[in-house]
């Protein structure tokens, strides 16, 4: 049970908008910067999204992060079949001092 | 340019400790806003954070492992060294070390990860 709460599975046409949803509480993301990562099958994490909307350089701005209250999310816009992978957020929880993953999303471009 | 590349055994009896080297460049792991993290990843499974070093050495650590972690860095070489003690089968995965963004509490250059895997 991860402390992060992510929808397990998404999907979309090429060109579609898909938001994923990454639901925490108080002591993480109500209080501190999400981090989004993009994981291709077979292959390391790739910090998508830093400090809760900031892209780092080479990440194409098709790719955008947002945060309200204990929530925050990920936009993908214009959707490529190479956007098929997994997509995990952190955040650092104050209670447990600790970073909390969520349980990660499976993007389908169909 | 930042590279981190993690090394150490690929196969583990239950009940050894695991020992993993993060070797780096590009930084340098001796200020208060650098740091270096742990993550490792079971087959088929999620992302799972397991311990911090800065560089003026404070540590973090999962609560569910921290005894069982200990992680220790050397400036000399470049290096961040995670021990886990009393493996188990379900310790397998791939682990991961990783930059720590200054600014956060994420991680924003991942090594290449290096698979563990723990049977009798």
């Amino acid at each position: 049970q991860s402390v992060l709460t992510q929808p397990p599975s998404a999907s979309g046409t090429p060109g579609q908008r898909v938001i994923i949803s990454c639901s925490g509480s108080s002591s993480n993301i109500g209080s501190n910067s999400a981090y989004w990562y993009q994981q291709l099958p077979g292959t390391a994490p790739k910090l998508l999204i830093y400090r809760s909307n900031q892209r780092p350089s080479g990440v194409p701005d098709r790719f955008s992060g947002s945060k309200s209250g204990t929530s925050a999310s990920l936009a993908i816009s214009g959707l490529r079949s190479e956007d098929e992978a997994d997509y995990y957020c952190s955040a650092w929880d104050d209670t447990l001092s600790a970073v909390v993953f969520g349980g990660g999303t499976k993007l389908t471009v169909l | 340019q930042i590279t981190l590349k993690e090394s150490g055994p690929t196969l583990l009896k239950p009940t050894q400790t695991l020992r993993l080297t993060c070797t780096f460049s590009g930084f340098s792991l001796t200020t208060s806003g650098v740091g270096v993290a742990w993550v490792r990843q079971p087959p088929g499974k999620a992302l799972d954070w397991l311990a911090l070093i800065y560089g003026n050495d404070v540590k973090r650590y999962s609560p569910s492992l921290k005894t069982r972690l200990t992680i220790t860095r050397d400036t000399s070489k470049n290096q961040v060294v995670l021990t886990m003690t009393n493996m188990d089968p379900v310790d397998t995965a791939t682990y991961y070390c990783a930059h720590d963004d200054p600014g956060g509490f994420g991680m924003d250059v991942w090594g290449q990860g290096t698979t563990v895997t723990v049977s009798s």
